[in-house]
Protein backbone atom coordinates (compact mmCIF):
# COMPACT_ATOMS: atom_id res chain seq x y z
CA UNK A 1 0.00 0.00 0.00
CA UNK A 2 2.36 2.61 -1.31
CA UNK A 3 2.35 6.06 -0.25
CA UNK A 4 4.37 7.51 -2.55
CA UNK A 5 5.70 7.11 -6.15
CA UNK A 6 9.18 7.52 -7.78
CA UNK A 7 11.42 6.42 -10.34
CA UNK A 8 13.53 3.61 -9.95
CA UNK A 9 16.35 5.75 -11.21
CA UNK A 10 17.75 9.29 -12.34
CA UNK A 11 21.06 10.63 -14.03
CA UNK A 12 21.85 13.98 -13.54
CA UNK A 13 25.44 15.93 -15.01
CA UNK A 14 27.33 17.21 -12.18
CA UNK A 15 27.08 21.08 -11.63
CA UNK A 16 23.44 20.70 -12.99
CA UNK A 17 19.82 21.04 -10.88
CA UNK A 18 18.99 17.69 -10.19
CA UNK A 19 15.29 17.57 -9.72
CA UNK A 20 13.56 14.44 -7.92
CA UNK A 21 9.68 13.96 -8.47
CA UNK A 22 7.26 12.17 -6.04
CA UNK A 23 3.80 11.53 -6.23
CA UNK A 24 1.74 11.07 -2.77
CA UNK A 25 -1.57 11.41 -4.77
CA UNK A 26 -3.38 10.52 -1.48
CA UNK A 27 -1.56 12.82 1.56
CA UNK A 28 -3.71 13.66 4.31
CA UNK A 29 -3.91 17.12 5.40
CA UNK A 30 -1.96 16.04 8.56
CA UNK A 31 1.01 13.89 6.87
CA UNK A 32 4.12 15.63 6.05
CA UNK A 33 6.36 15.08 2.95
CA UNK A 34 10.11 14.30 3.96
CA UNK A 35 13.07 13.34 1.85
CA UNK A 36 15.93 11.33 2.91
CA UNK A 37 19.18 10.15 0.86
CA UNK A 38 21.33 6.96 1.46
CA UNK A 39 24.50 6.97 0.03
CA UNK A 40 26.01 3.79 -0.47
CA UNK A 41 26.60 1.61 2.72
CA UNK A 42 25.75 4.70 5.21
CA UNK A 43 22.57 5.47 7.25
CA UNK A 44 19.44 7.42 6.07
CA UNK A 45 20.22 10.96 6.33
CA UNK A 46 17.46 13.46 6.53
CA UNK A 47 17.15 16.15 3.84
CA UNK A 48 14.23 18.45 4.34
CA UNK A 49 10.68 18.11 5.27
CA UNK A 50 7.67 20.21 4.37
CA UNK A 51 3.90 20.29 5.17
CA UNK A 52 2.33 22.56 2.83
CA UNK A 53 5.09 25.41 2.17
CA UNK A 54 8.21 25.22 -0.30
CA UNK A 55 11.06 25.24 2.33
CA UNK A 56 15.07 25.34 0.97
CA UNK A 57 17.82 25.00 3.37
CA UNK A 58 21.62 24.33 2.61
CA UNK A 59 21.19 20.68 1.24
CA UNK A 60 18.42 21.09 -1.35
CA UNK A 61 14.65 22.96 -1.97
CA UNK A 62 11.14 21.22 -1.88
CA UNK A 63 8.59 22.13 -4.18
CA UNK A 64 5.27 20.97 -2.74
CA UNK A 65 2.34 21.59 -5.61
CA UNK A 66 -0.46 23.45 -4.20
CA UNK A 67 -3.10 20.87 -4.14
CA UNK A 68 -0.11 18.44 -2.14
CA UNK A 69 -0.40 15.72 -4.52
CA UNK A 70 3.01 15.97 -5.29
CA UNK A 71 6.57 17.50 -4.87
CA UNK A 72 10.20 18.16 -6.24
CA UNK A 73 13.03 17.87 -4.24
CA UNK A 74 15.84 20.05 -6.09
CA UNK A 75 19.56 19.98 -5.86
CA UNK A 76 20.41 22.50 -7.07
CA UNK A 77 24.12 22.09 -7.82
CA UNK A 78 24.71 18.14 -7.77
CA UNK A 79 28.12 16.74 -7.47
CA UNK A 80 29.37 13.31 -7.57
CA UNK A 81 28.59 12.91 -3.76
CA UNK A 82 25.14 13.19 -4.19
CA UNK A 83 24.46 9.91 -6.08
CA UNK A 84 21.97 8.10 -3.33
CA UNK A 85 18.92 6.33 -3.42
CA UNK A 86 16.59 9.68 -2.26
CA UNK A 87 13.66 8.95 -0.34
CA UNK A 88 9.95 10.40 -0.42
CA UNK A 89 8.05 9.53 2.62
CA UNK A 90 4.60 11.06 3.23
CA UNK A 91 4.34 10.61 7.19
CA UNK A 92 1.99 11.57 10.30
CA UNK A 93 4.04 12.04 13.34
CA UNK A 94 3.82 11.79 16.37
CA UNK A 95 4.73 7.94 17.56
CA UNK A 96 4.39 6.54 13.47
CA UNK A 97 6.98 4.84 12.07
CA UNK A 98 9.26 6.39 9.26
CA UNK A 99 8.67 4.05 6.28
CA UNK A 100 10.59 3.90 3.69
CA UNK A 101 9.87 2.77 -0.19
CA UNK A 102 12.13 1.79 -2.89
CA UNK A 103 13.37 5.34 -3.78
CA UNK A 104 15.41 7.10 -6.47
CA UNK A 105 18.54 5.75 -7.34
CA UNK A 106 20.30 9.39 -8.81
CA UNK A 107 23.70 8.61 -10.46
CA UNK A 108 25.54 11.97 -10.58
CA UNK A 109 27.74 11.91 -13.55
CA UNK A 110 31.50 13.83 -14.40
CA UNK B 1 30.21 15.23 18.41
CA UNK B 2 26.42 14.62 18.72
CA UNK B 3 25.05 11.72 16.66
CA UNK B 4 23.64 7.95 16.98
CA UNK B 5 26.37 5.78 17.24
CA UNK B 6 26.56 2.09 17.32
CA UNK B 7 28.85 -0.48 17.65
CA UNK B 8 30.44 -2.78 16.07
CA UNK B 9 30.66 -1.05 12.82
CA UNK B 10 31.21 -4.84 11.33
CA UNK B 11 30.14 -8.00 12.89
CA UNK B 12 30.95 -11.41 11.60
CA UNK B 13 29.86 -14.71 13.57
CA UNK B 14 28.94 -18.23 12.78
CA UNK B 15 25.49 -19.97 12.88
CA UNK B 16 23.80 -20.42 16.55
CA UNK B 17 25.91 -17.91 17.93
CA UNK B 18 24.37 -14.55 20.39
CA UNK B 19 25.38 -11.47 19.90
CA UNK B 20 24.74 -7.86 20.72
CA UNK B 21 24.68 -4.55 18.88
CA UNK B 22 24.24 -1.34 21.04
CA UNK B 23 22.98 1.81 19.90
CA UNK B 24 23.68 5.23 21.89
CA UNK B 25 22.35 9.06 20.75
CA UNK B 26 23.27 12.11 23.00
CA UNK B 27 20.90 14.17 20.62
CA UNK B 28 18.35 14.62 23.96
CA UNK B 29 15.81 12.45 22.02
CA UNK B 30 12.90 10.44 23.73
CA UNK B 31 12.61 7.79 20.61
CA UNK B 32 15.06 4.71 19.86
CA UNK B 33 14.13 2.61 16.44
CA UNK B 34 16.06 -0.41 15.25
CA UNK B 35 15.54 -1.14 11.13
CA UNK B 36 17.27 -3.73 9.25
CA UNK B 37 18.34 -3.30 5.69
CA UNK B 38 18.65 -6.81 3.72
CA UNK B 39 20.57 -7.69 0.54
CA UNK B 40 17.45 -6.43 -1.28
CA UNK B 41 18.49 -2.68 0.33
CA UNK B 42 14.69 -2.26 1.73
CA UNK B 43 14.30 -0.66 4.72
CA UNK B 44 12.23 -2.09 7.83
CA UNK B 45 12.13 -0.97 11.26
CA UNK B 46 11.95 -3.62 13.49
CA UNK B 47 11.75 -1.80 16.91
CA UNK B 48 10.89 1.44 18.47
CA UNK B 49 11.47 2.66 22.33
CA UNK B 50 9.91 5.61 23.63
CA UNK B 51 11.29 6.93 27.13
CA UNK B 52 12.33 2.83 27.63
CA UNK B 53 8.98 1.59 26.81
CA UNK B 54 8.88 -1.04 23.44
CA UNK B 55 6.12 0.89 21.11
CA UNK B 56 6.56 -0.96 17.80
CA UNK B 57 7.22 -4.38 17.53
CA UNK B 58 7.22 -5.76 14.29
CA UNK B 59 6.84 -9.25 12.94
CA UNK B 60 10.34 -9.89 14.36
CA UNK B 61 11.51 -13.12 15.70
CA UNK B 62 11.44 -14.12 19.22
CA UNK B 63 15.49 -14.44 18.75
CA UNK B 64 15.72 -10.81 18.79
CA UNK B 65 15.11 -8.59 21.85
CA UNK B 66 15.79 -5.28 22.16
CA UNK B 67 16.68 -3.54 25.48
CA UNK B 68 16.69 0.14 26.43
CA UNK B 69 18.15 0.82 29.72
CA UNK B 70 17.90 4.62 29.66
CA UNK B 71 16.44 6.94 26.62
CA UNK B 72 20.03 7.21 25.53
CA UNK B 73 20.57 3.94 24.72
CA UNK B 74 18.92 0.74 22.59
CA UNK B 75 20.80 -2.23 21.97
CA UNK B 76 19.36 -5.32 20.35
CA UNK B 77 20.57 -8.60 21.20
CA UNK B 78 20.19 -12.10 19.12
CA UNK B 79 19.93 -15.28 19.88
CA UNK B 80 20.72 -18.35 17.83
CA UNK B 81 22.00 -16.45 15.17
CA UNK B 82 20.81 -17.87 11.31
CA UNK B 83 22.22 -17.02 7.96
CA UNK B 84 18.73 -15.05 6.72
CA UNK B 85 19.76 -13.07 9.37
CA UNK B 86 22.56 -11.56 7.61
CA UNK B 87 21.59 -7.87 6.97
CA UNK B 88 22.85 -4.14 7.76
CA UNK B 89 21.05 -2.69 10.83
CA UNK B 90 20.56 0.36 11.54
CA UNK B 91 20.03 2.24 15.19
CA UNK B 92 17.99 5.44 14.65
CA UNK B 93 16.36 8.37 17.45
CA UNK B 94 14.04 11.08 17.03
CA UNK B 95 11.78 13.13 19.50
CA UNK B 96 8.35 11.29 19.92
CA UNK B 97 6.63 13.88 17.67
CA UNK B 98 9.02 14.15 15.08
CA UNK B 99 7.07 15.65 12.48
CA UNK B 100 8.00 19.60 12.93
CA UNK B 101 11.49 18.79 13.89
CA UNK B 102 13.16 16.85 10.80
CA UNK B 103 12.39 12.94 11.21
CA UNK B 104 15.21 10.72 12.58
CA UNK B 105 18.85 10.70 12.69
CA UNK B 106 20.52 7.76 11.76
CA UNK B 107 23.75 5.67 13.29
CA UNK B 108 25.87 4.53 10.69
CA UNK B 109 25.16 1.01 10.81
CA UNK B 110 26.19 -2.45 11.41
CA UNK B 111 27.09 -4.96 8.91
CA UNK B 112 26.56 -8.29 10.38
CA UNK B 113 27.81 -11.48 8.85
CA UNK B 114 26.33 -14.75 9.44
CA UNK B 115 28.97 -17.44 8.09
Amino acid sequence: DAKTTQPTSMDCAEGRAANLPCNHSTISGNEYVYWYRQIHSQGPQYIIHGLKNNETNEMASLIITEDRKSSTLILPHATLRDTAVYYCIVQETSGSRLTFGEGTQLTVNP
Amino acid sequence: DTAVSQTPKYLVTQMGNDKSIKCEQNLGHDTMYWYKQDSKKFLKIMFSYNNKELIINETVPNRFSPKSPDKAHLNLHINSLELGDSAVYFCASSHWDWGPFGGYTFGSGTRLTVV
